[in-house]
C-alpha cells in the first residue's frame, strides 16, 4: 500500500515569512510524528498526535511552530516568522500504535525547508 | 532518560569486508532498540528491530544486530559490504512511555570503497 507522503519535497523560503509543511501517513495509523533533522542536533522529536486526544507537543522548539492533524489523518506543520536556523528536513512518521512502544515507525521522505 | 550513542559518525569499509556500526543505549527499563537507514534525500527505512525474545535480530538486506544487555550496545553488523549499503544509519530507541516517540543517535555514514 501507499506509504507516508509528504508535501513539498523541498521549499525554500525568506526570513520571517510563515510555512506549511503537509504529511499523509499511512491509512489506518493512528500516531503520528514529526521529527526535524538537521546539522549539528541530529534527529529530534517534534510533536506527537494519536487518534482524537490532545498532542504532545513537547519537542516543539518555540511558539513559532504549531500543527494541527484534521480527521486523525493529515497534518500539517506551521513555522511562522521562519528564521534561518529553522532549515532543515522535517520528517512525518506514522505508526498503528497497535503495539505501541514496539511498534514500528514508518517515515516519509521528509521535506527539505531553506530558510534564505 | 535514555539515550542514544553511536561511535563514529562516518564508517569506510572495502566492497566485501565486514561491516560493524556501533550503537550504545541508556534506559532504566528494558529498551526497545531499532536501525534504520536513510539513503540520500530519501526517509528512514527500517532495518531491524529489537523487542523482546531471542538478542540476534536478523533484518533486511543481510543486516543483522545483537542486544547485549551486560555491554548495553546493540550493534549493527552485516557480513560483506555491498556499494549499495553506503548511506546514513541511524540507532534509535522508543521512549518507555507516553508518546514512545524515537530517541535517536547522531547517525553513522557509511561509506563503501571499491
Amino acid at each position: 500500500g501507499a506509504g507516508v507522503s509528504q508535501s513539498p519535497s523541498n521549499k525554500v523560503t525568506e526570513k520571517g515569512k510563515d510555512v506549511e509543511l503537509r504529511c499523509d501517513p499511512i491509512s489506518g495509523h493512528t500516531a503520528l510524528y514529526w521529527y526535524r533533522q538537521s546539522l549539528g542536533q541530529g534527529l529530534e522529536f517534534l510533536i506527537y498526535f494519536q487518534g482524537n486526544s490532545a498532542p504532545d507537543k513537547s519537542g516543539l522548539p518555540s511558539d513559532r511552530f504549531s500543527a494541527e492533524r484534521t480527521g486523525g489523518s493529515v497534518s500539517t506543520l506551521t513555522i511562522q516568522r521562519t528564521q534561518q536556523e529553522d532549515s532543515a528536513v522535517y520528517l512525518c512518521a506514522s505508526s498503528p500504535l497497535a503495539g505501541g512502544r514496539t511498534d514500528t515507525q514508518y517515515f516519509g521522505p521528509g521535506t527539505r525547508l531553506t530558510v534564505l | 532518560a535514555q539515550s542514544v550513542t553511536q561511535l563514529g559518525s562516518h564508517v569506510s569499509v572495502s566492497e566485501g569486508a565486514l561491516v560493524l556500526l556501533r550503537c550504545n543505549y541508556s534506559s532504566s527499563v528494558p529498551p526497545y532498540l531499532f536501525w534504520y537507514v536513510q539513503y540520500p534525500n530519501q526517509g528512514l527505512q527500517l532495518l531491524l528491530k529489537y523487542t523482546t525474545g531471542a538478542t540476534l535480530v536478523k533484518g533486511i538486506n543481510g543486516f543483522e544486530a545483537e542486544f547485549k544487555k551486560s555491554e548495553t550496545s546493540f550493534h549493527l553488523t552485516k557480513p560483506s559490504a555491498h556499494m549499495s549499503d553506503a548511506a546514513e544509519y541511524f540507532c534509535a530507541v522508543s521512549e518507555a512511555s507516553g508518546t514512545y516517540k524515537y530517541i535517536f543517535g547522531t547517525g553513522t555514514r557509511l561509506k563503501v570503497l571499491a
